[in-house]
């Protein structure tokens, strides 16, 4: 069946330290796939997309994801995390086949908590 | 307007009353989503438009749900009979017609059935 996996339901590190939040996806071609974060009471905003072309995708507010094929994954890093970084994260993908416009499937987020 | 607007941001509804939500795209987009998003959940597809034609509605959970564009602009999503299991927050997001654009999301509803 087609899904979208996020493995981790929490995560908790230092203010400073690196982040990657995993995400992996079961289709049968490779979909295009996003990253979006949710503050509290905020709508989803976009952090990055990957469509096809160079594997390692840049985003916004420092964030960057990595597109493995072999692994099904697309994994969103951050060098140094800032507190305000604190939100939850969710991967997303869009199957390329589809008449159905770029109807999102989401995985379930990962709540990430910074310490300071 | 610059954003997604919906409204109203927070509805309380008695079990059994019929609410109405609704969402305000970028001008110009011609995509149109509505999502579910249940505690602790990732958003779930209800329906989608292109322009005034409801194009896919597989996700819309029983037939009290039913959505409308009529213009090809302001969307309703309506609930009638409202339930327990309805309380979540309702998203809208816009976009361009290519699949490859980016999806633009309102603040959302948070509906609460009591």
């Amino acid at each position: 069946a087609q899904s979208v996996t996020q493995p981790d339901i929490h995560i908790t590190v230092s203010e400073g330290a690196s982040l990657e939040l995993r995400c992996n996806y079961s289709y049968g071609a490779t979909p295009y796939l996003f990253w979006y974060v949710q503050s509290p009471g905020q709508g989803l905003q976009l952090l990055l997309k990957y469509f096809s072309g160079d594997t390692l995708v840049q985003g916004i507010k420092g964030f960057e994801a990595e597109f493995k094929r072999s692994q099904s994954s697309f994994n969103l890093r951050k060098p140094s995390v800032h507190w305000s970084d604190a939100a939850e994260y969710f991967c997303a993908v869009v199957p390329i086949l589809t008449g159905g416009g770029n109807k999102l499937t989401f995985g379930t987020g990962t709540q990430l908590k910074v310490e300071l | 307007g610059a954003g997604v607007s919906q409204s109203p941001r927070y509805k309380v509804a008695k079990r059994g009353q019929d609410v109405a939500l609704r969402c305000d795209p970028i001008s110009g987009h011609v995509s149109l989503f509505w999502y579910q998003q249940a505690l602790g959940q990732g958003p779930e597809f209800l329906t989608y438009f292109q322009n005034e034609a409801q194009l896919d509605k597989s996700g819309l959970p029983s037939d009290r749900f039913f959505a409308e564009r009529p213009e090809g602009s302001v969307s309703t999503l309506k609930i009638q009979r409202t339930q327990q299991e309805d309380s979540a927050v309702y998203l809208c997001a816009s976009s361009l017609l290519r699949v490859d654009t980016e999806a633009f999301f309102g603040q959302g509803t948070r509906l609460t059935v009591v």
